[in-house]
């Protein structure tokens, strides 16, 4: 258990569909960052928020939200889904930004 | 935008044999991390280099980051099966990117 806990683990939905994929960072982590993993593929950055506030923005859908809450957990909610959405959902927490993060198990998204 | 890649993208040896991976920035990066991920697992943070030149080990793993601070390699020595999983460095930019960015991932594959 790496102290970042990611649910649901699994998620199968239809195309045109909305989720909300949950994080609770590592006790004491203010950073929370979202990365897509698509089948061996590598990690493509989301979104970074620190302690409630967006820092940093990657290549992220318009059809793709995400934020951090008071209680530093945070949320990704994809919506109007696509096929090419399926993949591998990270969540990552980390104390500082300039240290290694603290990746979840991740939720595997599929859309069918 | 930043783009870090990562050579070889595959790489099989016999157990016991060296491996090593080389990771190159299109920009000069802040610190360079470096990153495991067993199959269907998740990344798992191994180490942070900051200083030009800097060569750190961990074990078997020798980790570098070059003097330009744009590159970076990891080398195991005598590997095991317990080494088998994709490495990923993951280097961040200047100042005032705050973005971590993953590079492509070496697959090692052991043959006992």
């Amino acid at each position: 258990d790496s102290g970042v806990t990611q649910t649901p683990k699994h998620l199968i939905t239809a195309t045109g569909q909305r989720v909300t994929l949950r994080c609770s960072p590592r006790s004491g982590d203010l950073s929370v960052y979202w990365y897509q993993q698509s089948l061996d593929q590598g990690l493509q950055f989301l979104i970074q928020y620190y302690n409630g506030e967006e820092r940093a923005k990657g290549n992220i859908l318009e059809r793709f939200s995400a934020q951090q809450f008071p209680d530093l957990h945070s949320e990704l909610n994809l919506s109007s889904l696509e096929l090419g959405d399926s993949a591998l959902y990270f969540c990552a927490s980390s104390r500082t930004v300039n240290y290694g993060y603290t990746f979840g198990s991740g939720t595997r998204l599929t859309v069918v | 935008g930043q783009q870090v890649m990562q050579i070889p993208q595959y790489q099989h040896v016999q157990e016991g044999e060296d491996f090593t991976t080389y990771c190159n920035s299109s920009t000069t990066l802040s610190n360079i991390q470096w990153y495991k991920q067993r199959p269907g697992g998740h990344p798992v943070f191994l180490i942070q280099l900051v200083k030009s030149g800097e060569v750190k080990k961990q074990k078997r793993l020798t980790f570098q980051f070059g003097e330009a601070k744009k590159n970076s390699s990891l080398h195991i020595t005598a590997t095991q099966t317990t080494d088998v999983g994709t490495y990923f460095c993951a280097g961040i930019g200047g100042f005032g990117n705050e973005k971590l960015t993953f590079g492509t991932g070496t697959r090692l594959t052991i043959i006992p």
